[in-house]
């Protein structure tokens, strides 16, 4: 089975400085991944994915995450954090063994200090 | 604007009623998603429909019930509603059913069941 594991509930940053957000996963087959953000009263919205191509995958806003196999891990990254950051953060597996799921993380929700 | 379109915004009915929440999905997606998120639960997948066929089943309740019209539009009808049943209810749509697809999804349904 798949399972997705975000390491933090929430991440305070102050403005400009780094953002991580830690995502481990856990897959049987060759995992698509992805990261999705929610800003308040609104909808999910894709940040990035990842599909058996590059390993560094670059994302809208800035982001980006590193597909690591050998340590089960897809963190997502931004070098200079923004006010407009802050937001939930959603890491997702998909399921592809054919029964057609994305797996949800708990997510993250990030705080961006002035 | 993700293209996908939930009606209503909000909802507020009591315990024992039944409620249906629509989803109009993206222009040319043939896939729709239900998700219901909750402060406790997270976001959880309920059911995924391709092109009319219920395609996979989630944490779905027997209460809970859903289908998707041949103009692509799906509906989720929840039954005997419990004060538990409260959440925002996510519909989300992509081209087809392979789970290394982006997801679009609408900005939700605000269930309030007192």
């Amino acid at each position: 089975a798949q399972s997705v594991t975000q390491l933090d509930s929430h991440v305070s940053v102050s403005e400009g400085t780094p953002v991580l957000l830690r995502c481990n996963y856990s897959s049987s087959y060759s995992p698509s991944l992805f990261w999705y953000v929610q800003h308040p009263n609104k909808g999910l919205q894709l940040l990035l994915k990842y599909t058996s191509a590059a390993t560094l995958v670059k994302g809208i806003n800035g982001f980006e995450a590193e597909f690591k196999k050998s340590e089960t891990s897809f963190h997502l990254t931004k070098p200079s954090a923004h006010m407009s950051d802050a937001a939930e953060y959603f890491c997702v597996v998909s399921d592809t063994s054919g029964t057609y799921k994305y797996i949800f993380g708990t997510g993250t929700r990030l705080k961006v200090l002035a | 604007d993700s293209g996908v379109t939930q009606t209503p915004k909000h909802l507020i009915t009591a315990t024992g009623q039944r409620v249906t929440l629509r989803c109009s999905p993206r222009s040319g997606d043939l896939s729709v998603y239900w998700y219901q998120q909750s402060l406790d639960q997270g976001l959880q997948f309920l059911i995924q429909y391709y092109n009319g066929e219920e395609r996979a089943k989630g944490n779905i309740l027997e209460r809970f019930s859903a289908q998707q019209f041949p103009d692509l539009h799906s509906e989720l009808n929840l039954s005997s509603l419990e004060l538990g049943d409260s959440a925002l209810y996510f519909c989300a749509s992509s081209v087809d059913a392979a789970t290394n697809e982006k997801l679009f999804f609408g900005s939700g349904t605000q269930l309030s069941v007192l």
